[in-house]
């Protein structure tokens, strides 16, 4: 299986600071990677796929980069709405989808 | 609107079966594929498996191959996670997703299913 190691665990951030995660693979995913964002008690929503594709709607102060086995999210100006939980998801291999453990970005 | 729709709460014994639903809605269901990921309480997603509803082509992770069915019935565009004998380990909410099939990342996710296993 493809091991999914997400960091930081957490993140204190302030409304309108520069927020990045980073997601690694064990092995190369070429820029099979979508991310996620929940919030609590709700269900999970699609930000971003392909490694850096916004989803339709997504606002753009989302983006996403990296390829291989290195990837980042970055938030460009933390808004109140995007304190949530972050997943990243390697989609590489048929039948074979591992979710990172989890990013939970706090208001600081 | 497009939609999946999720069975409600459940809360069972152990040893007990259950079956839990996904309806689609606003979209063909047999042109998409629908998943079942599992979220421990407090903890985070992992994916069970996936169907085809158009011809029932089913795929498991390998953590929850034999612990769980998959299935689907396409005449009500809907598709079921269930268990012949429950265990307080599959206390969970369980999000039904959706994927095209061409790339697999889930592009929309139902509002979960909490399943509660206790004696």
């Amino acid at each position: 299986d493809i091991q999914m190691t997400q960091s930081p665990s957490t993140l204190s951030a302030s409304v309108g600071d520069r927020v990045t995660i980073t997601c690694r693979a064990s092995q190369s995913i070429s820029s099979w990677l979508a991310w996620y964002q929940q919030k609590p008690g709700k269900a999970p929503k699609l930000l971003i796929y392909k490694a850096s594709t916004l989803q339709s709607g997504v606002p753009s102060r989302f983006s996403g980069s990296g390829s291989g086995t290195e990837f980042t999210l970055t938030i460009s100006s933390l808004q109140p709405d995007d304190f949530a939980t972050y997943y990243c998801q390697q989609y590489n291999n048929f039948s074979q989808w591992t979710f990172g453990q989890g990013t939970k970005v706090e208001i600081k | 609107e497009v939609q999946l729709v999720q069975s409600g709460a459940e809360v069972k014994k152990p040893g007990e079966s259950l079956k839990i639903s996904c309806k689609g809605s606003g979209y063909s269901i047999t042109s998409y594929w629908i998943g079942w990921v599992r979220q421990m309480p407090g903890r985070g997603l992992e994916w069970i498996g996936i169907i085809h509803p158009g011809d029932s082509e089913t795929r498991y992770s390998p953590s929850f191959q034999g612990q769980v069915t998959i299935s689907a019935d396409k005449s009500i565009s809907t598709a079921y996670l269930q268990w012949s004998s429950l265990r307080a380990t599959d206390t969970a909410t369980y999000y039904c997703v959706r994927s095209s099939g061409s790339f697999w990342y889930f592009d929309l996710w139902g509002h979960g299913t909490l399943v509660t296993v206790s004696s």
